[in-house]
This record gives C-alpha cells, sequence and structure tokens, in this order.
C-alpha cells in the first residue's frame, strides 16, 4: 500500500525563481493539504485541495497557489522565491474531504532552499 | 496567545521511565487532537489522535484529552531511545464544510536516555 509521495526530496533555487513541488497522496485518499514547516517550528497550513478545488487556505500570499489532478495528486506552486521561503514543505493526505475522525498521513517533504 | 502550545523542551527521561507531553489549544471548538512524531530530518508520522474526554491507550503510548480545560497529553511509558524525536501536538477545529486543517503546536524535544 503506497504512501504519500512526494517530489522532489530536495531542491535549491535564487530568489525570484520559481518552483513546482509533487504529492501523489495515500492509496484510496482523495484530499491534499500542503504544509510549509521552518526549522525548530510546527508544520504551517498552506491550503488543502479536494475534488479539484481549494477548499481551504491558510495565511500565504498569492504567490503560493496549487492544483489537483483528476488522479487527485497534486502540485504546489511559488513563484518569486524569496529568502524566507526556505523551508520543509509537507504533503498530507486524508479521505473524504475532512471530517471528524479523518487523519492526516504526511509524505517524506521536500526540502527548499532559496539562495 | 498561540493557538496550540507545547513546552518546547528538551524532556529528558531515562530509559523505562514515563515520558508525559503537554499541549494547550486556545479554540473551545476543537473537535480532533493529533500527536505526530517526527525524528530530525524527517517528515511527522502519526502515532495517535483522540476526539473523545478521557483516555486512549495504543500499546506504550496514551494520550488524555480533557476538552473542559483545553488539555491533550500523550504519555509514553517504558520510554526507549528510540523515542526521542519531537512530538508534535495539532489540533483540528469544529467540522465545517468538511474542512481538515490542522493547526500545529511548535512541538516538544524528548531525549531519553540509557
Amino acid at each position: 500500500d503506497a504512501g504519500v509521495t512526494q517530489s522532489p526530496t530536495h531542491l535549491i533555487k535564487t530568489r525570484g525563481q520559481q518552483v513546482t513541488l509533487r504529492c501523489s497522496p495515500k492509496s484510496g485518499h482523495d484530499t491534499v493539504s500542503w504544509y510549509q514547516q521552518a526549522l525548530g517550528q510546527g508544520p504551517q497550513f498552506i491550503f488543502q485541495y479536494y475534488e479539484e478545488e481549494e477548499r481551504q487556505r491558510g495565511n500565504f500570499p498569492d504567490r503560493f497557489s496549487g492544483h489537483q489532478f483528476p488522479n487527485y495528486s497534486s502540485e504546489l506552486n511559488v513563484n518569486a522565491l524569496l529568502l524566507g521561503d526556505s523551508a520543509l514543505y509537507l504533503c498530507a493526505s486524508s479521505l473524504g474531504g475532512g471530517g471528524d475522525g479523518q487523519p492526516q498521513h504526511f509524505g517524506d517533504g521536500t526540502r527548499l532552499s532559496i539562495l | 496567545q498561540k493557538e496550540v502550545e507545547q513546552n518546547s523542551g528538551p524532556l529528558s527521561v531515562p530509559e523505562g521511565a514515563i515520558a508525559s507531553l503537554n499541549c494547550t489549544y486556545s479554540d473551545r471548538g476543537s473537535q480532533s487532537f493529533f500527536w505526530y512524531r517526527q525524528y530530525s530530518g524527517k517528515s511527522p508520522e502519526l502515532i495517535m489522535f483522540i476526539y473523545s474526554n478521557g483516555d486512549k491507550e495504543d500499546g506504550r503510548f496514551t494520550a488524555q484529552l480533557n476538552k473542559a480545560s483545553q488539555y491533550v497529553s500523550l504519555l509514553i511509558r517504558d520510554s526507549q531511545p528510540s523515542d526521542s524525536a519531537t512530538y508534535l501536538c495539532a489540533v483540528k477545529g469544529p467540522f465545517s464544510g468538511g474542512y481538515n486543517k490542522l493547526i500545529f503546536g511548535a512541538g516538544t524535544r524528548l531525549a531519553v536516555h540509557p
């Protein structure tokens, strides 16, 4: 049973560039959430996708955008990269668009470094 | 006031002892509570979740929830050096429209020494 998979594992970019991160949810899951985790902090919610739509968004600027495909996989795009965007980006999948009792399972993350 | 608060630690316990990790949350309407373990450089791994007041046990782990006090805790019995990690408390708010946003604390670092 495949878990949540993310690619790439590591990425180095420079300020002003754009980046796309990818996520495939756990088998049977249809909801994907993205989180940003800075060093020494807990993950911060970016947004969630369900039925190919953004269902909820955290306090992140419009430079952060995403997409969900019919096969439930998802992409996170970040434009005009800033030094402060350096972090571990985590994808989490769950079932049924929410509802109590649906835990989220995380992928291994993409570590993004901005030079 | 932070939405989810945890003592950053490190919490140091000897091998075989009980480790007690605590978490408080500010939104009284929160419905679901999760504990994740995160090893250094790795992603969070779900350990337990709890929805109702009281205790929930799974192996060496016990989660305790007190909604009146807005407090959730994780007990680890017979602590092992392999339990050394950062433990993240996460809270999901009231169910509304099927949303599933998790709010995390900053984590408590646990060190189990032989």
